[in-house]
């Protein structure tokens, strides 16, 4: 019930699509679900979060979709670009955000020139 | 503002011998969380401290510790290293809502 669902594993875009990753979770006490981005050999990054009080939220190229009652949450990011390539990993955590972070396996995303 | 700094950047250490790893928070967070990022395994949390005391353990064995000290820096201490213990152990420090993380630390058991 602690685990968050992550897909697809790996994903190849054209640069200028659009780069979706989705990610499922049982525990519906689960109350904060950040984005992070991480680059080899590099700390993930925070991209985006989101509360469950909020259907979508969106920074920039990024955007975050949130469906409460599928217990679901998807990362869009638009007009991708190469620099986008990276690793992508969705996670969720309790106490509005104050507990241990469970992380998803992560997203391998690669965007072509 | 600085971000989350951890040391060292690498350790290599043979199997049986200790590790310890340390970290320093961006001013002005008080918790400090610990995960571990081993090779398909994914990110998985270790341990969290908050205000000097330990918050919350993740499902390790007790040769897995650490301590937080008053300016808030926190080390991670492993004992009796065994190979699969080879990853990169990341520190994140924690404002409002969010966990910001370092850049980890590469530890390698031979």
């Amino acid at each position: 019930q602690q685990q968050v669902k992550q897909s697809p594993q790996s994903l190849i875009v054209q640069k200028g699509g659009i780069s979706i990753i989705n990610c499922a979770y049982e525990n519906t006490a689960f109350d904060y679900f950040p984005w992070y981005q991480q680059f080899p050999g590099k700390g993930p990054a925070l991209l985006i979060a989101i509360r469950p009080d909020v259907s979508e939220k969106k920074e920039g190229r990024f955007t975050i979709s949130f469906n409460k009652s599928a217990k679901q949450f998807s990362l869009h990011i638009m007009d991708s670009q190469p620099g986008d390539s990276a690793t992508y990993f969705c996670a969720a955590s309790m106490g509005g955000g104050s507990e241990k972070l469970v992380f998803g396996k992560g997203t391998k995303l690669t965007v072509n020139p | 503002e600085a971000g989350v700094t951890q040391s060292p950047t690498h350790l290599i250490k043979t199997r049986g011998q200790q590790a310890t790893l340390r970290c320093s928070p961006i001013s002005g967070h008080t918790s400090v969380y610990w995960y571990q990022q081993a090779l398909g395994l994914g990110l998985q949390f270790l341990l969290w401290y908050d205000e000097g005391e330990e918050r919350n353990r993740g499902n390790f064995p007790p040769r897995f510790s650490g301590r937080q000290f008053p300016n808030y820096s926190s080390e991670l201490n492993v004992n009796a290293l065994e190979l699969e213990d080879s990853a990169l152990y990341l520190c994140a420090s924690k404002g409002s809502y969010e966990q910001y993380f370092g850049p980890g630390t590469r530890l390698t058991v031979t």
